[in-house]
């Protein structure tokens, strides 16, 4: 049983550049979630997706946007790339969760993205 | 504004001996907690988490204490083992009734070394 995957595994751009990642749920999950890691600190959430839809959203700038496909895989696109974009890009999934409310607390690691923005 | 912390940026500890990593929050909305070690190269692992109706869980090595009042938490493992060395992030969620329901907010994480 495949866990999290994420692709690709590093990235380097440059300012100004769009990018897209990609991230594949563990099997029976159907919510995804975004998160930023910046050296040295911990995860900050960007965004999650349940049933296609955005449902929640950190403080993160709409240059920041996402999908999530019938399939329960997510991308996540970042316009106008700054230095301080570089960063590792975690995708988390989860179990269905309460009727109508998508995850379940407990969330699993996929082994990340690392952009470098130059 | 840091609503979950983690004081200790590095913890060291001899193997067989217990490991306390201690993480506090501020945001009374946080229900439920988790603990994530961190290995390099590799995406956080869950390892254990606690409900705020209870003030202890216990998973094999690992027990997590929450004392709700002191909005702290603690994962201690007993005993420790060279293999535990990562980082360790605790994370909270606000509870279902919330709107924020599945949003995790982390730590800045502790490293943890366990020498032979």
């Amino acid at each position: 049983d495949a866990g999290v995957t994420q692709s690709p595994t590093h990235l380097i751009k440059t300012r100004g550049q769009q990018v897209t990642l990609r991230c594949s749920p563990k099997s029976g999950h159907d919510t995804v979630s975004w998160y930023q890691q910046a050296l040295g600190q911990g995860p900050q959430f960007i965004f999650q997706y349940y049933e296609e839809e955005e449902r929640q959203r950190g403080n993160f700038p709409d240059r920041f946007s996402g999908h999530q496909f019938p399939n329960y895989s997510s991308e996540l696109n970042v316009n106008a790339l700054l230095l301080g974009d570089s960063a590792l890009y975690l995708c988390a999934s989860s179990l269905p969760g309460l009727a109508g409310r998508g995850a379940s607390y407990e969330q699993y690691f996929g082994p990340g993205t690392r952009l470098t923005v130059t | 504004d840091q609503q979950v912390k983690q004081n200790s940026p590095s913890l060291s500890v001899q193997e067989g001996r217990i490991s306390i990593l201690n993480c506090d929050y501020t945001n009374s909305m946080f229900d439920y907690f988790l603990w994530y070690k961190k290995y390099p190269a590799e995406g956080p692992t869950f390892l254990i988490s606690i409900s705020s109706i209870k003030d202890k869980n216990e998973d094999g090595r690992f027990t997590v204490f929450l004392n709700k009042s002191a909005k702290h938490l603690s994962l201690h493992i007993v005993p420790s083992q060279p293999g535990d060395s990562a980082v360790y992030f605790c994370a909270a969620s606000p509870n279902a009734g919330g709107t924020s329901y599945g949003k995790l907010t982390f730590g800045q994480g502790t490293i943890l070394t366990v020498h032979p």
